[in-house]
């Protein structure tokens, strides 16, 4: 099975902090999201990345930045974080590029700014 | 961005009733439609990805029908279990290439025993 895990189930910073999120797949996936879920918005995509040092901005990247040194890894920084980025925030991953790749997921980190 | 719609946002069945919501998208630039369920406390799993019209697809109770033309696809659940409890995410993919999903925002079912 697909593993996809992330580093904190639960997370509380200060506004202003710098703020890292891990994410780490053992699938050797070529791609890896990230997404962050509000109540009534779904899944909006933040950034994602085809391979390792390659990044593309989704569609709500305004505050954000990743890094992806290892192709297993993928982190998802706050550089100052603020109360608007409270959030549920998920990784995935999928086989390789491609519409039909089906998209494994972990099992989220809810941070809270405040 | 592509906007995709779920409804109803969400529903309270009771134990064996059968059930189904929609998920709507724009029929233009579409490849592929992946619904995906989301259990509270667990990883959201994906059910199912299809991209031909007309396409049905079936796993135990659950089913899926996908409309490319009008920009619709449904899914069905079949006597449903308090198992059966969870968030159902559609996501639509735009044919970039690199998987980027659309994501819906989502209907959250409550089966009652």
């Amino acid at each position: 099975d697909v593993k996809v895990t992330q580093s904190s189930r639960y997370l509380v910073k200060r506004t202003g902090e710098k703020v890292f999120l891990e994410c780490v797949q053992d699938m050797d996936h070529e791609n890896m999201f990230w997404y962050r879920q509000d109540p009534g918005l779904g899944l909006r995509l933040i950034y994602f990345s085809y391979d390792v040092k390659m990044k593309e901005k989704g569609d709500i990247p305004e505050g954000y930045s990743v890094s992806r040194e290892k192709k297993e890894r993928f982190s998802l920084i706050l550089e100052s974080a603020s109360t608007n980025q409270t959030s549920m925030y998920l990784c995935a991953s999928s086989l390789s590029a491609g519409d039909l790749m089906e998209q494994y997921f972990g099992p989220g980190t809810r941070l809270t700014v405040t | 961005i592509l906007n995709v719609e779920q409804s109803p946002q969400s529903l309270h069945v009771q134990e064996g009733d059968s059930t189904n919501f929609t998920c709507s998208f724009p029929s233009s630039n579409f490849y592929a439609l992946h619904w995906y369920r989301w259990e509270t406390a667990k990883s959201p799993e994906a059910l199912f990805v299809m991209t031909l019209n007309g396409d049905e697809k079936k796993k135990g109770r659950i089913s899926a029908t996908l409309n490319t033309k009008e920009g619709y696809s449904y899914l069905y659940i079949k006597g449903s279990q308090p198992e059966d409890s969870a968030t159902y995410l559609c996501a639509s993919a735009g044919g970039t290439s690199y998987g980027k999903l659309t994501f819906g925002q989502g209907t959250i079912l409550t089966v009652h025993p």
